[in-house]
């Protein structure tokens, strides 16, 4: 069976410090791979999706990135946290070219202060 | 640019009430309507995906309908309980499969 992990579950961050999520899938070759942003009261944003290793297509312009540099790891990274970067981080996977559902992992609480 | 569109954005309903909310979507180039459950501080959970012009489907005392000719789905939470209290979101995936998401329905239910 498939499974999706993200680490860490929650961190706290000084603005202007870099950040480092990670998500990995295991039970699946060659997924979707994406990233989601929960703000404080609002829903879910894409950030990120990825179609295979190298390929990331970003679906809003901020200070994040994102690597795939693995088939099943996706990275979320800053070089520069802000205070508005604080909220819910979600990874998900999905199987490509299909209509089927997205399996989200347990997120990231993220607090920049 | 596809747009999901959910109604209404909260939701205070009485337990042991019934109620319903609805998603609506564009009815041309339709591949699918995907409906998640998402609780506070937890991760989005699949409900129903579905297909077919009139398909309808239930889990327990949740039930969702679709009518992709005039690009709607409710869903319908029969006697709510607070365990039903979450956020609801559909998603309908656009013409590179990937999830366009509305913004969801927040179900509070009152004790």
């Amino acid at each position: 069976s498939q499974t999706i992990h993200q680490w860490p579950a929650t961190l706290v961050q000084p603005v202007g410090s870099p950040l480092s999520l990670e998500c990995t899938v295991e039970g699946t070759s060659n997924p979707n791979l994406y990233w989601y942003r929960q703000a404080a009261g609002r829903g879910l944003q894409l950030l990120f999706y990825s179609v295979g290793i190298g390929q990331i297509s970003s679906e809003v312009p901020q200070n994040l990135s994102a690597s795939r540099p693995q088939d099943r790891q996706f990275i979320l990274s800053s070089k520069k946290l802000l205070l508005s970067d604080s909220g819910f981080y979600l990874c998900a996977w999905s199987v490509p070219g299909s209509i089927n559902e997205q399996f989200f992992g347990p997120g990231t609480r993220l607090t920049v202060l | 640019i596809l747009n999901v569109e959910q109604s209404p954005q909260s939701l205070h309903v009485q337990e042991g009430d019934s109620t319903n909310f609805t998603c609506s979507f564009p009815s041309s180039n339709f591949y699918a309507l995907h409906w998640y459950r998402w609780e506070t501080a937890k991760s989005p959970e699949a409900l129903f995906v579905m297909t077919l012009n009139g398909d309808e489907k239930k889990k327990g005392r949740i039930s969702a309908t679709l009518n992709t000719k005039e690009g709607y789905s409710y869903l319908y939470i029969k006697g709510s309980q607070p365990e039903d209290s979450a956020t609801y979101l559909c998603a309908s995936p656009d013409s590179n499969y990937q999830l366009i998401w509305g913004a969801g329905t927040k179900l509070i239910i009152k004790p």
